[in-house]
């Protein structure tokens, strides 16, 4: 199965607070693990990505934690900013070619 | 360096008539995929090129076509269009596809009526 469950649908933080969204997958095939961030009128831009060999990372206020034998992984976003309101996605690739499956996103508000 | 570039920005179209959507990549990267953006069905995967090849597609109807040319550049067909076809039609380009990172353009809005 391709599927790529992701949740909340929306969040709302308070600024400074941790914004944390999940997403779980079944396809033990998927190797690689991007997260974008979106903007209306754009286009999704690569955030973070983790593979299965490493349990988390960590860039500037962005955290990927990822439990394989789960088949879960999750972004923290810590500190969050008015800036990061967005949508997220959460992805899985599976090696070969680039057939990339998205999460159904979760779209964060940050209140100040 | 220059992002990926996709033309056009909007696009309306009536039902029945065909559209061709273009996409210029990242210098140096061979390969283009093209996702299909709806409030409905959100990412969907629709085809990837890579060096003039089509090395995947998605689950999407025979309507649906792609090329790429000798220089990376892809364009995206589709034919007899429905109103469920209007959607945001986002390309990404890579330098190798799988498992390394991609850049997404702005998209085309196509709204068909």
């Amino acid at each position: 199965q391709q599927q790529v469950k992701q949740s909340p649908q929306s969040l709302i933080v308070q600024k400074g607070g941790i914004s944390i969204i999940n997403c779980a997958y079944e396809n033990t095939a998927f190797d690689y693990f991007p997260w974008y961030q979106q903007f209306p009128g754009k286009g999704p831009a690569l955030l973070i990505a983790i593979r299965p060999d490493v349990s988390e990372k960590k860039e500037g206020r962005f955290t990927i934690s990822f439990n394989k034998s789960a088949k879960q992984f999750s972004l923290h976003i810590m500190d969050s900013q008015p800036g990061d309101s967005a949508t997220y996605f959460c992805a899985a690739d599976s090696g070969g070619y680039q057939k990339v499956t998205f999460g159904t996103g979760t779209k964060l508000q940050v209140i100040p | 360096k220059a992002g990926v570039t996709q033309t056009p920005r909007y696009l309306i179209k009536t039902r029945g008539q065909q559209v061709t959507l273009s996409c210029s990549p990242i210098s140096g990267h061979r390969s283009v995929s093209w996702y299909q953006q709806t409030p409905g069905q959100g990412l969907q995967f629709l085809f990837e090129y890579f060096s003039e090849t089509q090395r995947n597609k998605g689950n999407f109807p025979g309507r649906f076509s792609g090329r790429q040319f000798s220089n990376s550049r892809s364009e995206m067909n589709v034919s007899t269009l429905e109103l469920g076809d209007s959607a945001l039609y986002l390309c990404a380009s890579s330098y190798q596809g799988a498992g390394t990172e991609a850049f997404f353009g702005q998209g085309t809005r196509l709204t068909v009526v």
